[in-house]
């Protein structure tokens, strides 16, 4: 069956370096892959996508890779601050379908 | 301003006692969808619309009924909750399905 992984569910890093997120998938070759940010209590809200034709995708200090043949993205935000401490979602559509199934997540907590 | 708007925000109701949880956009989108989010589980889909007068299961639709009679209005309804049915719920819209997901605030509902 189709499956998403996130890493870890927590992930602690301190301000200023780099935070590296990771979502695996198995089973299945999705078209795209998007990314959110949910802070407690809130809906996600989305950040980035990323096409199976694209190696890499930058936003600021966001960056998204997507490897097809690992079947995995990495998501990394560069200089972390202690705003950007929330729960990162990695999402993927099913294979032959229009839902998009989102992965549990992953908290980070930067550390000032 | 362009949003998701959910009602309530938050619910307390009883086992059995039929209640809607609204659902509005303003940005004109063909796709809506309910997503039910518990604490280990993530967010699971429960229905979603493609447009109006067509909608389809998610991962977790049983209990759950929805409509979309206007393209801009997606009500979740529930005929006969359940104490299981305890859950923070999401509505999101977007422009197509393949298309980054909009989240509304969420509407904690509480079935004693």
């Amino acid at each position: 069956s189709q499956k998403i992984e996130q890493n870890s569910e927590a992930l602690n890093i301190q301000e200023g370096k780099t935070a590296t997120l990771t979502c695996n998938y198995t089973n299945y070759s999705p078209a795209y892959l998007q990314w959110y940010r949910q802070d407690p209590g809130r809906g996600p809200v989305f950040l980035l996508l990323i096409r199976e034709n694209e190696k890499e995708k930058r936003k600021e200090r966001l960056k998204v890779t997507f490897d097809t043949t690992l079947k995995q993205s990495l998501f990394h935000i560069t200089a972390s601050q202690p705003a950007d401490s929330a729960t990162y979602l990695c999402a993927l559509p099913l294979a032959g379908s229009y839902q998009l199934t989102f992965g549990k997540g992953t908290k980070l907590s930067v550390i000032p | 301003e362009a949003q998701v708007t959910q009602n309530p925000r938050y619910l307390i109701t009883v086992t059995g006692k039929k209640l809607t949880v609204t659902c509005s956009q303003n940005m004109n989108h063909e796709y809506m969808s309910w997503y039910r989010q518990d604490p280990g589980l993530g967010l699971r889909q429960i229905y979603y619309s493609m447009n109006v007068e067509v909608t389809d299961k998610g991962d977790v639709p049983e209990g759950y009924k929805v409509s979309r009679k206007e393209k801009r209005n997606f009500p979740l309804i529930l005929e006969s909750p359940s104490p299981n049915q305890t859950s923070l719920y999401f509505c999101a819209s977007s422009l197509s399905s393949s298309s980054p997901l909009h989240f509304g605030n969420g509407t904690r509902l509480t079935v004693t």
